[in-house]
């Protein structure tokens, strides 16, 4: 069974730079055919596409946000990252790590972390 | 890239039969067979429901049940339950290569 565990600060100020960490275990990142996926949630709101990225390293974003975010990847560590610049409080949220499988679904998630973003 | 259009809210009885409506565009929902829906209860990451339009993942209730006819999606629940009531959304990948949601429908059991 796949589990993924988002872990990272629990605050963030204006105009720095959000990082968070997904660690993924039961399975490894390198295999298969999927994409690792971050996608967000402001308070009280949807869910917002972040971008994904695959074990190669290839990586997909969403175009509202591609200006300021990077995804990576450490196969090494089982483990993949965002990085959101330059951040407002408009990036408070509640942060996902999720795997994107066949059919562009979103099958296995985090359990989430809400970062604030606040001076 | 706009979100895909859902009701705000939908509500039904116990053992009613509730559908919930996801509108996108040729570009997305209309292009590709791609749909996905998710249930998430409050304080908890989203489950997926139902994925490719029609398919139940494995454990997932029959009462859970997708279509597609053009650029809508739709998500029917029947025999609802209390348990069902929870924030519902659409999934569609698109011709950029890009995932869209929608922004999500509140299931009420009255």
């Amino acid at each position: 069974q796949v589990q993924l565990q988002e872990s990272g600060p629990g605050l963030v100020k204006p105009s720095q730079d959000l990082s968070l960490i997904c660690s993924v275990s039961g399975g490894s990142i390198s295999s298969g055919n999927y994409y690792w996926s971050w996608i967000r949630q402001h308070p009280g709101k949807g869910l917002e596409w972040i971008g994904y990225i695959y074990y190669s390293g290839s990586t997909y974003y969403n175009p509202s946000l591609k200006s300021r975010v990077s995804i990576s990847v450490d196969t090494s560590k089982n483990q993949f990252s965002l990085k959101l610049s330059s951040v407002t409080a408009a990036d408070t949220a509640v942060y996902y790590c999720a795997r994107k499988g066949n059919y562009y679904t979103f099958d296995y998630w985090g359990q989430g972390t809400l970062v604030p973003v606040s001076s | 890239q706009s979100a895909l259009t859902q009701p705000a809210s939908v509500s039904g009885s116990p053992g009613q039969s509730i559908t919930i409506s996801c509108t996108g565009t040729s570009s997305d929902v209309g292009a590709y067979n791609y749909v996905s829906w998710y249930q998430q209860h409050p304080g908890k990451a989203p489950k997926l429901m139902i994925y490719e339009v029609t398919n139940r993942p494995s454990g997932v209730s029959n009462r859970f049940s997708g279509s597609k006819s053009g650029n809508t999606a739709s998500l029917t629940i029947s025999g609802l339950q209390a348990e069902d009531e929870a924030d519902y959304y659409c999934s569609s990948y698109t011709s950029t290569s890009t995932v869209v949601f929608g922004g999500g429908t509140k299931l009420t059991v009255l």
